[in-house]
């Protein structure tokens, strides 16, 4: 079954960098965009961006692009997301997602369980 | 960037009822539209894509309908394991965008 592991948290300190990862399992990893969603309490969910593993492809929010950088490591199925500059607005949990399609519908069928960032001195 | 709207944040109801969530695009998404549950543990899950589709493995008690730019989810026969955060997403055009939930609790 498809399957995208996680880790659970990560505490880091403001103005560094994290690199959150999303390993795939139960299905070939190239065949599907990753994407990346955002959640904050009382914010709602944030769209960031995804990536296509086949060809590192990605797309981005606009509101993100000097934030996340989405990369891959085909060889080991897993997805990277890059945070820089981390402040507190950053604080969030994070969550990979896999699309499903039919024609031009495309729908997040399968999440990770999200990794919680915390940023604090 | 299409905004979406779900105007009540929080929603009480009893075991039994039947509950309705609604959600608002800022414009025609013509039916490109999704509903996700987050438990209280942090797991998302996909209820409905495309306005009224089931996901596999989603209750029965779960519907969605709507068109245009308003959408709705209806939970039958409301049951425990029901309480949840309820998010709608457009499909329409990037960038993707989502509400910004409907926190359903127990009376």
């Amino acid at each position: 079954q498809v399957q995208l592991q996680q880790p659970g948290a990560g505490l880091v300190k403001p103005g560094t960098s994290v690199k959150l990862s999303c390993k795939a399992s139960g299905y070939n990893f190239t065949s599907y965009w990753i994407n990346w969603v955002k959640l904050r309490p009382g914010q709602g969910l944030e769209w960031i961006g995804d990536i296509y593993p086949a060809s590192g492809s990605t797309n981005y929010n606009e509101k993100f692009k000097r934030k996340a950088t989405l990369t891959v490591d085909t060889s080991s199925s897993t997805a990277y997301m890059q945070l820089s500059s981390l402040a507190s607005e950053d604080s969030a949990l994070y969550y990979c997602a896999r699309p499903l399609y039919y024609y031009d519908v495309t729908w997040f069928a399968y999440w990770g369980q999200g990794t919680l960032v915390t940023v604090s001195a | 960037d299409i905004q979406m709207t779900q105007t009540s944040p929080s929603l009480s109801a009893s075991l039994g009822d039947r509950v309705t969530i609604s959600c608002r695009a800022s414009q025609d998404i013509s039916n490109y539209l999704n509903w996700y549950q987050q438990k209280p543990d942090g797991t998302v899950r996909l209820l409905i894509y495309y306005t009224s589709r089931f996901h596999s493995g989603v209750p029965s008690r779960f519907s969605g309908s709507g068109s245009g730019t308003d959408y709705s989810l209806t939970i039958s026969n409301l049951e425990q394991e029901d309480i949840a955060t309820y998010f709608c997403q457009q499909g329409h055009t990037l960038p993707w965008t989502f509400g910004g939930g409907t926190n359903l609790e127990i009376k």
